[in-house]
């Protein structure tokens, strides 16, 4: 596509309850990112792939954080038992091979 | 691990007025970003420039990277500049991807 896509664009959920954001990169681009951001803050590290292959999750704050990306394209990052201090804005970007990144419009995950 | 500092924190021009933004960072980069952060909270690139200079339109950027830091130009300002500018760096040696962001600097361009 013309640029990375992220879906859904706001995510309202109660506590508890498992959510997934869904991130669709450029077409052709090799290295795909996740970041959050928190109100006031510049966005943080969580993952990223270079193609199907997750290369470094150093960011991921605990282990109800995952994410995937099976065939080397669309991404999921998938949040378990929510809780209110995940509220956010997800944020994820794509590059050709690990260089310029470019970031999609994000989620704005509220967890009530 | 690698700090990133970004000044002013806050930056109030009148319409048609030059700025300069500066970000300092701790240690050798592979990757440097500015980005802008609009009003409805797009980020939008604005330079990769982990050396050198680049111009485009009324914006320019000049990293220095033995000296550590980078600066970004607005000339002319006009109010659809206004929202946050945030600089970015991958450490050197580590993925270009993980991009350490500074806290940005909030810029407001008044008619």
């Amino acid at each position: 596509g013309a640029g990375v896509s992220q879906s859904p664009r706001y995510k309202v959920t109660k506590r508890g309850q498992d959510v997934a954001l869904r991130c669709d990169p450029i077409s052709g681009h090799v290295s795909l990112y996740w970041y959050r951001q928190a109100l006031g803050q510049g966005p943080e590290f969580l993952t990223y792939f270079n193609y199907e292959a997750q290369q470094d999750k150093s960011g991921l704050p605990n282990d109800r954080f995952s994410a995937e990306r099976p065939e080397g394209s669309i991404s999921t990052l998938t949040i378990q038992r929510t809780e209110q201090r995940d509220s956010a804005m997800y944020r994820c970007a794509s590059s050709p091979m690990d260089t310029e990144a470019f970031f999609g419009q994000g989620t704005r995950l509220t967890v009530v | 691990g690698i700090q990133v500092e970004q000044s002013p924190p806050d930056l109030i021009l009148q319409e048609g007025a030059n700025s300069t933004l500066r970000c300092n960072f701790s240690d050798s980069v592979n990757n440097l970003q500015w980005f802008h952060q609009n009003p409805w909270g797009q980020l939008i690139n604005l330079f990769y420039i982990p050396s050198g200079t680049k111009q485009n339109g009324r914006l320019s950027a000049t990293t220095v990277a033995t000296e550590r830091y980078s600066l970004l130009y607005i000339s002319s300002s006009q109010t659809t500049d206004s929202g946050v500018y945030f600089c970015a760096v991958g450490r050197d040696g580590g993925s270009q991807g993980n991009l350490i962001f500074g806290k940005g600097t909030k810029l407001s361009v008044k008619p």
